[in-house]
């Protein structure tokens, strides 16, 4: 079964540092996201990416953050300035249309 | 503005007894819901979706839109069934959907 895949599954940044998480989709998909979940609270929605093009972005996605396909098969998430407030756990998602995600299995994201 | 609600953070049942994981959802719109379970740290999978109406290992859930609920059930717990069950709800934007998670429920299921 094809699968989205992320790297690193866990890193650990100093604060102010810029971290770049790493999703491969899967590969006919045509939509890809990006959520969120603090540990002990519940999965927040970050941003949705089409047509090489951000859809939709939550309050949470200011300017600190940016979205990008660099190559037609990555999809990544910079964080400019890291906050210890921006430790999570990140999830990309892609999906063939606009329902039924595919979750990647998470980056643990650490800042110090 | 949507919202997703689940009662309980952890629902401890017996092998082999009946299972209810509330959900309620407030939502204008017509509703698009899911339910997502995470096994111990892997990553979140699709349970099912109300669309479909199918039954996945076990579990169904069913639209009450008078309560506006989503709870899901399975008559007979099985220890592989502890796992993180998340209810959430989708919304189209644009071009793109948007889900909206509840806080998780965790399912223990002891012997």
């Amino acid at each position: 079964e094809p699968e989205v895949t992320q790297t690193p599954s866990h890193q650990v940044t100093q604060m102010g540092q810029e971290v770049i998480l790493r999703c491969v989709p899967i590969s006919n998909h045509l939509y890809f996201y990006w959520y969120r979940q603090i540990l002990g609270q519940k999965v927040e929605f970050l941003v949705s990416f089409y047509n090489n093009e951000i859809s939709e972005k939550s309050e949470i996605f200011d300017d600190q953050f940016s979205v990008e396909r660099p190559d037609g098969s990555n999809f990544t998430l910079k964080i400019r300035s890291t906050k210890l407030e921006d430790s999570a756990m990140y999830f990309c998602a892609s999906s063939e249309y606009r329902y039924g995600y595919t979750f990647g299995s998470g980056t643990r994201l650490t800042v110090v | 503005a949507q919202r997703v609600t689940q009662p309980e953070k952890l629902l401890s049942v017996f092998k082999g007894a009946p299972v209810e994981l509330k959900c309620n959802y407030s939502y204008s719109g017509s509703p698009e819901l899911f339910w997502y379970v995470q096994y111990s740290r892997q990553r979140l999978q699709l349970l099912l979706r109300h669309i479909s109406r199918e039954s996945i290992k076990g579990f169904t859930a069913d639209l009450n839109k008078g309560e506006t609920s989503f709870h899901l059930k399975k008559p007979f717990a099985q220890e592989e069934d502890s796992a993180m069950y998340y209810c959430a709800l989708s919304r189209t934007t644009g071009t793109a959907s948007k889900l909206t998670f509840g806080t998780g429920t965790r399912l223990q299921v002891t012997l």
